[in-house]
């Protein structure tokens, strides 16, 4: 059973930095591009950013660009998001997403969701 | 960037209404457009992906049909499971970005 689980969020001040962890479970991590995807509270989704199977490549939304760090550590079938600068505007449930793939390349959507963790910048 | 404009933002349906929700895209994508469902606290759902094919497990009273800039969601039978509100997102720049739509509420008539 494919199982992603984020970890690390909560409460933050403006300024301060915070890691996100997600770990994934029941396929082969190393083989899909993953995602950071998040929510604020009551509003819609917005894509973060992504990151492909070897790492190599890394996207950003332009909101977050110079301020966040996605990365992945496939011995640990786990993915990261570093967030410094945290602003107001960052407070949401981040989800970690998996990309839906085929044999020779992507679907370009998101086929398993992580529960979520809640950050909240906030003084 | 492309913007993704979702109509109606919310309706009203009963059990058993045929519901059809609109995504328009600010310039052409091709195929790349997905649906999703989410529920109240939980995670979205895959419903539809390359506008018009079924997910896996999803229950094929959801379908989803497009190209271009104009896509449909359609669920041709509503049941009280599917009320909720719906996302398109479109990735016609994968990998270096991805749209969602504002999303669509549906609620219970």
């Amino acid at each position: 059973e494919v199982q992603l689980v984020e970890s690390g969020g909560g409460l933050v001040q403006p300024g301060g930095s915070l890691r996100l962890s997600c770990a994934a479970s029941g396929f082969t991590f190393s083989s899909y591009w993953m995602s950071w995807v998040r929510q604020a509270p009551g509003k819609g989704l917005e894509w973060v950013a992504n990151i492909k199977q070897d790492g190599s490549e890394k996207y950003y939304v332009d909101s977050v660009k110079g301020r966040f760090t996605i990365s992945r550590d496939n011995a640990k079938n786990s993915l990261y998001l570093q967030m410094n600068s945290l602003r107001a505007e960052d407070t949401a449930v981040y989800y970690c997403a998996r990309d839906l793939d085929y044999v020779w390349g992507s679907y370009r959507s998101f086929d398993y969701w992580g529960q979520g963790t809640l950050v909240t910048v906030s003084s | 960037d492309i913007q993704m404009t979702q109509s109606p933002s919310s309706v009203s349906a009963s059990v058993g209404d045929r519901v059809t929700i609109t995504c328009r895209a600010s310039q052409g994508i091709s195929s790349w457009l997905a649906w999703y469902q989410q529920k109240p606290g939980k995670a979205p759902k895959l419903l539809i992906y390359a506008a018009s094919s079924l997910q896996s497990g999803v229950p094929s009273r959801f379908s989803g049909s497009g190209s271009g800039t104009d896509f449909t969601l359609t669920i041709s039978s509503l049941q009280p499971e599917d009320f909720a509100t719906y996302y398109c997102q479109q990735a016609n720049s994968f990998p270096r970005a991805y749209t969602f739509g504002q999303g669509t509420k549906l609620e219970i008539k």
